[in-house]
């Protein structure tokens, strides 16, 4: 069964405390793995696709990284409004091709 | 400015009736989807439409209803036949299938 993993459940950070989200997945055939930032009571926000093991794309504070078995967002020099839940999704090969999501990490950066 | 809208942002339902949510995107894509989000789970699918006129069920479909008849519009309904309809709702859509989603900012129901 497809599945996705997100650990810690919640993560507090000091401001300027460098650390790592992790999304551990099991999928038949990985077509993409995605992550998202959700802020309380909003839609979740695109932040990255990665496609293939050893790939790694960048935004700002935030680099996602993917192996065959897992990906890593690192969070470098956080600020407080990086706080939100994080969320990552996998998609996987087949006729629906549809997103399975994790229950997300809830960062909290404290200033 | 391109994106998807979700209307309302709450939503009130007595037991036993029927409402409507609606999802309305103008980013020109082909296919429309329906999450629902509960604490401590993922968002799980109820629906997804890959073009106008099709749309397909979920993983949770039971007590859900949608249309496509429009390329920017895919309403939801809930029915009185959804035991537990009190959520999160999450509208998204993509230029097909096999291309990221983005979401609108929700719609919250709760029954009363």
């Amino acid at each position: 069964e497809d599945q996705v993993t997100q650990s810690p459940e919640a993560l507090r950070l000091q401001e300027g405390e460098s650390s790592s989200l992790n999304c551990s997945y099991t999928v038949s055939g990985l077509r993409g793995l995605f992550w998202y930032r959700q802020d309380p009571g909003k839609g979740p926000e695109f932040l990255f696709t990665l496609y293939s093991a050893g790939e790694e794309k960048e935004k700002e504070r935030l680099k996602a990284t993917l192996t065959k078995k897992e990906s890593f967002l690192h969070i470098t020099a956080p600020k407080p409004e990086d706080s939100a839940t994080y969320l990552c999704a996998v998609q996987a090969s087949g006729a629906t091709n549809k997103l399975i999501f994790g229950t997300g990490t809830l960062l909290a950066v404290q200033p | 400015d391109g994106g998807i809208t979700q209307s309302p942002k709450y939503l009130f339902r007595k037991e036993g009736q029927n409402v409507t949510l609606s999802c309305e995107q103008n980013l020109n894509h082909d296919a429309m989807y329906w999450y629902r989000q509960d604490p401590g789970q993922g968002l799980r699918l109820i629906y997804y439409s890959q073009i106008v006129n099709d749309f397909q069920k979920g993983d949770i479909a039971e007590g859900y209803s949608v249309s496509r008849e429009k390329k920017e519009s895919f309403p939801l309904t809930v029915t009185s036949a959804q035991k537990n309809p009190t959520a999160f709702y999450l509208c998204a859509s993509s230029i097909t299938l096999q291309q990221v989603a983005f979401f609108g900012q929700g719609t919250r129901l709760t029954v009363v």
